[in-house]
């Protein structure tokens, strides 16, 4: 059975620290692993793609890598604007369901 | 502007009774999804349908009920056999290729 399980379930840093977020994942045949970012009330807003080890994409202070187990999300110098849940989600090689971690809350005080 | 629109925002459902969530796209999209998000948990795949006229069940089907009639709609409907429907439910969908998932801005279900 696919699974995505995101560490820590919630982070909050001070303006300007900058951290990490870990998505490990046991995906067959991982054709893609996606980040979200998810605003309170709201859907999930795509953020990036990533599908094959070594791969990295950057989005302002945001910056998603992967291996072959894991997927980290840096966030540079946060703002409180960055402050939102963050989604994890892969998708199997035979498949086009998503399967998704719990999430990180990532909250940044000014 | 092309994207996936589900009303209502809020529906409140008493108890026995069953509802139905609406779920529109115009993006041409092949696959459309309903995903059930409770707090301090993961998306949780409720049906799914790749074709018009076709959809399989997710994780969580009992209690829900679908169609796909038309390539832009993919409504659902929360049964009175749902026994904890109270939860915030996501439209997606996606092109059959390499692509992520767009998302609908969701609709608050609560039990009065």
């Amino acid at each position: 059975e696919d699974q995505v399980t995101q560490s820590p379930e919630a982070l909050r840093l001070q303006e300007g620290e900058s951290s990490s977020l870990n998505c490990s994942y046991t995906v067959s045949g991982l054709r893609g692993l996606f980040w979200y970012r998810q605003d309170p009330g709201k859907g999930p807003e795509f953020l990036f793609t990533l599908y094959s080890a070594g791969e990295e994409k950057e989005k302002e202070r945001l910056k998603a890598t992967l291996t072959k187990k894991e997927s980290f999300l840096h966030i540079t110098a946060p703002k409180p604007e960055d402050s939102a849940t963050y989604l994890c989600a892969g998708r199997a090689s035979n498949d086009y369901k998503l399967s998704f971690g719990a999430g990180t809350t990532v909250t940044v005080r000014a | 502007d092309g994207g996936i629109t589900q009303s209502p925002k809020y529906l409140f459902r008493k108890e026995g009774q069953n509802v139905t969530l609406s779920c529109e796209q115009n993006l041409n999209h092949d696959a459309m999804y309903w995903y059930r998000q409770d707090p301090g948990q993961g998306l949780r795949l409720i049906y799914y349908s790749q074709i018009v006229n076709d959809f399989q069940k997710g994780d969580i089907a009992e209690g829900y009920s679908v169609s796909r009639e038309k390539k832009e709609s993919f409504p659902l409907t929360v049964t009175s056999a749902q026994k904890n429907p109270t939860a915030f439910y996501l439209c997606a969908s996606s092109t059959t290729g390499e692509y992520g998932y767009t998302f609908g801005s969701g609709t608050r279900l609560t039990v009065v």
